[in-house]
């Protein structure tokens, strides 16, 4: 399968602990996005890489937030000193360029305790 | 802030009938793209509109772009327990730094019963 691949599918945690999900893009796709997802709701962009460029950061993304993507193929999502309200579905999505359809991952689900 | 108004957000219905979902907002996207989700999983993809006025049509799912490309529609024709899901409208900007980011709707959670 070359689909979009999230890892982990589900994280538990304490509160105030450090968390990194990994997403594995399309390969040859230039674009990747992350997004988050409350029960109920439609995804919320969170930012988007070209390539190895981060060109754009929802308000969303407090100073806990931070993504990466080192050589333009998997990006990373790290959340620092987890609170009660990061709880959701963090999905990844990747497009060939910005004018193509965005392809979904399954998300990784986190869970604060 | 571009918002995408999605209705209705619950629809519950039995096999065999037809449903129309609408998404409207007041800014012009320059593309629209129709996702269903199960849960658990990621959206996928159903459909991506450009044109206004363009309908397409996915066996037994029309989807309409509106001719100022503001808002859209799905239309379902004789429904399925299959068809059961999260339904997500999601509009692309046209131009700019944040071209290529999806705008969602809420979604409309659909649910069939046999």
């Amino acid at each position: 399968d070359t689909g979009v691949s999230q890892n982990p599918r589900h994280k538990i945690t304490k509160r105030g602990q450090n968390v990194t999900f990994r997403c594995d893009p399309i390969s040859e796709h230039n674009r990747l996005y992350w997004y988050r997802q409350t029960l109920g709701q439609g995804p919320e962009f969170l930012t988007y890489f070209q390539n190895e460029a981060q060109l754009e950061k929802s308000r969303l993304l407090s100073d806990r937030f931070s993504a990466e993507r080192p050589k333009g193929s998997f990006s990373t999502l790290e959340i620092q000193r987890t609170e009660q309200g990061d709880s959701a579905m963090y999905l990844c999505a990747s497009s060939l360029a910005g004018s193509q359809p965005q392809h979904f991952g399954d998300g990784t689900r986190l869970s604060i305790l | 802030t571009q918002l995408l108004e999605q209705s209705p957000q619950f629809l519950s219905i039995q096999e065999g009938e037809n449903l129309t979902v609408y998404c409207n907002s007041s800014s012009v996207f320059s593309s629209l793209q129709w996702y269903r989700q199960e849960p658990g999983e990621g959206p996928v993809l159903l459909v991506t509109v450009v044109t206004g006025g363009e309908v397409k049509k996915l066996k037994r799912l029309t989807f309409q772009f509106g001719d100022a490309r503001k808002d859209s529609s799905l239309h379902i024709t004789a429904a399925q327990p299959g068809d059961t899901g999260l339904y997500l409208c999601a509009g692309a900007r046209a131009g700019g730094t944040s071209y290529g980011k999806l705008t969602f709707g809420q979604g409309t959670i659909l649910t069939v019963h046999p």
